[in-house]
């Protein structure tokens, strides 16, 4: 497709469970991010990859967070035992580059943990 | 690392009037700085940007400035419009080298 894809668009987990959610960036984009945003809330950064070097995981809120990029494209980000307040939208961005031009924003997954 | 500060993080402003969300960054490095829009349910979206080669740039009715000495930019929007209503981030990146980080958002309301 043309733009960064995510899937699920929605889910809805019970508490405890872990969950999987995919991104499919812009072929060739070198660069990824994985946002969330509670509800009427701005972007909180959680991981970011660039290309073949190590990712920067500084905004991971816990251990029970973890993400990987393989072949340079498809991210999947997991989280472990889902806790409540987990509960957001998590988006996902591409670039071209670090940081140079239009980074282009998935229409994100709404997670629900019950 | 780079740091951005927004404000202010809600502002509501009369149709027609016009309306300016102001961003200071940490990074003298930093050199590419771009706006994105958030419609309510939908994804952020890219409305302008600038580099740290031009002071100002225009589109329409939305303007960037950005003060290098002073580490910050401004976004203006003019002539405000009832569309113009949404979350409106600001970012700050060293291109080619370094992640964009983004400010908290600002909730702009246009009152009819």
């Amino acid at each position: 497709g043309a733009g960064v894809s995510q899937s699920p668009s929605n889910k809805v987990t019970e508490k405890g469970k872990d969950v999987e959610l995919r991104c499919d960036p812009i072929s060739g984009h070198t660069a990824l991010y994985w946002y969330r945003q509670s509800l009427g809330q701005g972007l909180e950064f959680l991981i970011y990859f660039q290309g073949n070097s190590a990712p920067d995981k500084s905004g991971l809120p816990s251990d029970r967070f973890s993400a990987e990029r393989t072949g340079g494209s498809v991210s999947t980000l997991t989280i472990q035992r889902t806790q409540q307040e987990d509960s957001a939208v998590y988006l996902c961005a591409s670039s071209l580059y670090p940081g140079a031009g239009e980074a282009f924003f998935g229409q994100g997954t709404r997670l629900t943990v019950v | 690392g780079e740091n951005v500060e927004q404000h202010p993080s809600t502002l509501s402003v009369q149709e027609g009037d016009s309306a300016v969300i102001k961003c200071t960054y940490s990074d003298s490095a930093s050199n590419y700085f771009p706006w994105y829009k958030q419609e309510l349910g939908k994804r952020p979206q890219l409305i302008i940007d600038i580099r740290s080669n031009v002071g100002e740039k225009k589109d329409q009715r939305i303007a960037v400035t950005l003060n290098k000495t002073a580490k910050h930019f401004s976004l203006h929007i003019t002539e405000t419009q009832p569309e113009d209503s949404a979350v409106y981030f600001c970012a700050a990146s060293i291109q080619g080298a370094q992640k964009l980080v983004f400010g908290q958002g600002t909730r702009l309301t246009i009152n009819p």
